[in-house]
Order: structure tokens, then C-alpha cells, then sequence
């Protein structure tokens, strides 16, 4: 099982730049949900989906789009990169149906903005 | 403004020692909290907790959850080099959001 994949798995940006990174599961998840990770900050979390055509904001969400037009597809936009927004991105999905099942997470894109 | 806090945020230890990570929450509506190890790449599901005063376990480590003084402990006994990694608390709550703490980086050296 393919699980969830992340694409590209690094990507450098010139400041101003745009790019869409790439998230697809293939377990048939209703939630999923992007997290960018700093060093010593945990993962924070960025957008979220409960289900197609369905997003929300989590704990920083500027600076960045989502849209989901499938249940496999959930991908992040930077419009307008920044170097602050350099770090490494997690996608994640779990069954919405079951609120107590844990996330499965991607391998991360590592994003550096110069 | 949903808080979770771990303690301690880094920690090296000998192989052999026994080592209890902390985390403690504020969140709005809470449903559940999980456990995650973290090494090179992706974090991987350790634990989930939903009921105070239950123990769960996995080998050498094991979790316990008090929802009354909202903290969770994370307990590693007879820890070996590939423990090494960051561990992460999360709480899950009921408005869909997952909220991770900051991790904590354990060393284990031979």
C-alpha cells in the first residue's frame, strides 16, 4: 500500500516564487491535513479538510491555499513564497468517521526558500 | 488557544536507564491524545489515549493519561540507542484539529 505521497520530497524557492505541494492517500480517508515542522516548534498545523469541497484553518494558516476536489487529493499552495516559510511540510490523513484513529503521515517535503 | 506542552524538551540518557517524557494540555473539547516516535522521516503512531487511568503498552514503553490534571506520561524503560528519536504528544479534539507539543529529543548513547 502506497499510504500517503508526498511529491516533490525537496524543493527550493526563490522569494516571491509560487509552487503546490503535492499530497494523495490512497486509503480511502475522509480528513486530511498539512503540518509544517521547525526545529524545537513540534508540527503545527496549517490547513485541514473533513471531506471533498470542505477545508478549515488551523494554527498558521497564512501564507497558504488548499482546495479539495477529491477524497485522494489534499495540495498546499504558496502564492508568494517567503524564507520564513522554509521548513519541512507533513501531510496527513486519517478515517473521519472514527475521530479515534491515529494520523498516517507522508515522508515530508523539505522546502527551503532563499 | 488550544496548548500542548512537553517536558522535558531534550533529554540524554545511558542504554539501560528508564526515562518518563511528559506532556500536558489545554485544549478546547478534548477527545483524545496520541503518541508519536519520530526518527529520520515521518512521525509513527506510538499510542492513543482516551480514558483516564488506563495503562497502555508496547514492549519496553507505556503511556498512561489523567484527564483530570490533563497530562499524559510516556514511560521507556531499559532504553537502547534506537529509542533515540523525538517523541511527540498530540490531543485530538472534537472540532477536528490535531495539536502537536514541541517534542522531545531523546538521546540514548551506548
Amino acid at each position: 500500500n502506497a499510504g500517503v505521497t508526498q511529491t516533490p520530497k525537496f524543493q527550493v524557492l526563490k522569494t516571491g516564487q509560487s509552487m503546490t505541494l503535492q499530497c494523495a492517500q490512497d486509503m480511502n480517508h475522509e480528513y486530511m491535513s498539512w503540518y509544517r515542522q521547525d526545529p524545537g516548534m513540534g508540527l503545527r498545523l496549517i490547513h485541514y479538510s473533513v471531506g471533498a469541497g470542505i477545508t478549515d484553518q488551523g494554527e498558521v494558516p497564512n501564507g497558504y491555499n488548499v482546495s479539495r476536489s477529491t477524497t485522494e487529493d489534499f495540495p498546499l499552495r504558496l502564492l508568494s513564497a517567503a524564507p520564513s516559510q522554509t521548513s519541512v511540510y507533513f501531510c496527513a490523513s486519517r478515517r473521519q468517521t472514527n475521530y479515534n484513529s491515529p494520523l498516517h503521515f507522508g515522508n515530508g517535503t523539505r522546502l527551503t526558500v532563499t | 488557544e488550544d496548548k500542548v506542552v512537553q517536558s522535558p524538551l531534550s533529554l540524554v540518557v545511558h542504554e539501560g536507564d528508564t526515562v518518563t517524557l511528559n506532556c500536558s494540555y489545554e485544549v478546547t473539547n478534548f477527545r483524545s491524545l496520541l503518541w508519536y516516535k519520530q526518527e529520520k522521516k515521518a512521525p509513527t503512531f506510538l499510542f492513543m489515549l482516551t480514558s483516564s487511568g488506563i495503562e497502555k503498552k508496547s514492549g519496553r514503553l507505556s503511556s498512561i493519561l489523567d484527564k483530570k490534571e490533563l497530562f499524559s506520561i510516556l514511560n521507556i524503560t531499559a532504553t537502547q540507542t534506537g529509542d533515540s528519536a523525538i517523541y511527540l504528544c498530540a490531543v485530538g479534539t472534537s472540532y477536528d484539529k490535531v495539536i502537536f507539543g514541541p517534542g522531545t529529543s531523546l538521546s540514548v548513547i551506548p
